[in-house]
């Protein structure tokens, strides 16, 4: 059974930084591209950033453009996210999402989140 | 950027109705075009991706049709459960945008 499972939300302040983990299990990890997804409070879903299998292809929204940074370890079946110079408006639920198999850029498999909380 | 453009924003239906959602985008984006189910307190769930294809798992009464840049979304008949909101996402560019949703209620 696919899993993937979240963690490393907390309350941070305006500035600050912080980093999200995803663990992965149950698929052939450095197979798949992954990426992250946000949604904020009352707010839609938000495309965050992509990675490709082997790391060589990384990109981001330009929202968090030159502040996020994206990362694998597919020997620990993890994925990451450093988000430096968080702002009140990165606040939201964060979710890490494997790439369909057959569809790259469509996702097929979700986590069930992390709240982040910016604030002053 | 390539932008996604759902309508209508909100919609009410009864059970065993027959619903469309449609989605735009600012450019021909082929038939990249994916659609997702979210419930409060849930994780998305991919229903339709490449514009038509049904994701495995998925009820046969969801369809998606269309190409270049007008889809649509299509519940053929309403359970209880299909009250949650829905999101298109193009997958044409690297910038994998979505919709910004269009909640079903009943």
């Amino acid at each position: 059974e696919v899993q993937l499972v979240e963690s490393g939300g907390t309350l941070v302040q305006v500035g600050g930084s912080l980093t999200l983990s995803c663990a992965a299990s149950g698929f052939t990890f450095d197979s798949y591209s992954m990426n992250w997804v946000r949604q904020a409070p009352g707010k839609g879903l938000e495309w965050v950033s992509h990675i490709s299998s082997r790391s060589s292809m990384k990109y981001y929204a330009d929202s968090v453009k030159g502040r996020f940074t994206i990362s694998r370890d597919n020997a620990k079946n993890s994925l990451y996210l450093q988000m430096n110079s968080l702002r009140a408006e990165d606040t939201a639920v964060y979710y890490c999402a494997r790439d369909h198999p057959e569809w790259v850029g469509s996702f097929d498999y979700w986590g069930q989140g992390t709240l982040v909380t910016v604030s002053s | 950027d390539i932008q996604m453009t759902q309508s209508p924003s909100s919609l009410s239906a009864s059970v065993g109705d027959r619903v469309t959602i449609t989605c735009r985008a600012s450019q021909n984006i082929n038939n990249y075009l994916n659609w997702y189910q979210l419930k409060p307190g849930t994780a998305p769930k991919l229903l339709i991706y490449a514009a038509s294809s049904l994701q495995s798992g998925v009820p046969s009464r969801f369809s998606g049709s269309g190409s270049g840049t007008d889809f649509t979304l299509t519940i053929s008949s309403l359970h209880p459960e299909d009250f949650a909101t829905y999101y298109c996402q193009q997958s044409y560019s690297t910038m994998f945008n979505f919709g910004q949703g269009t909640k079903l209620e009943i």
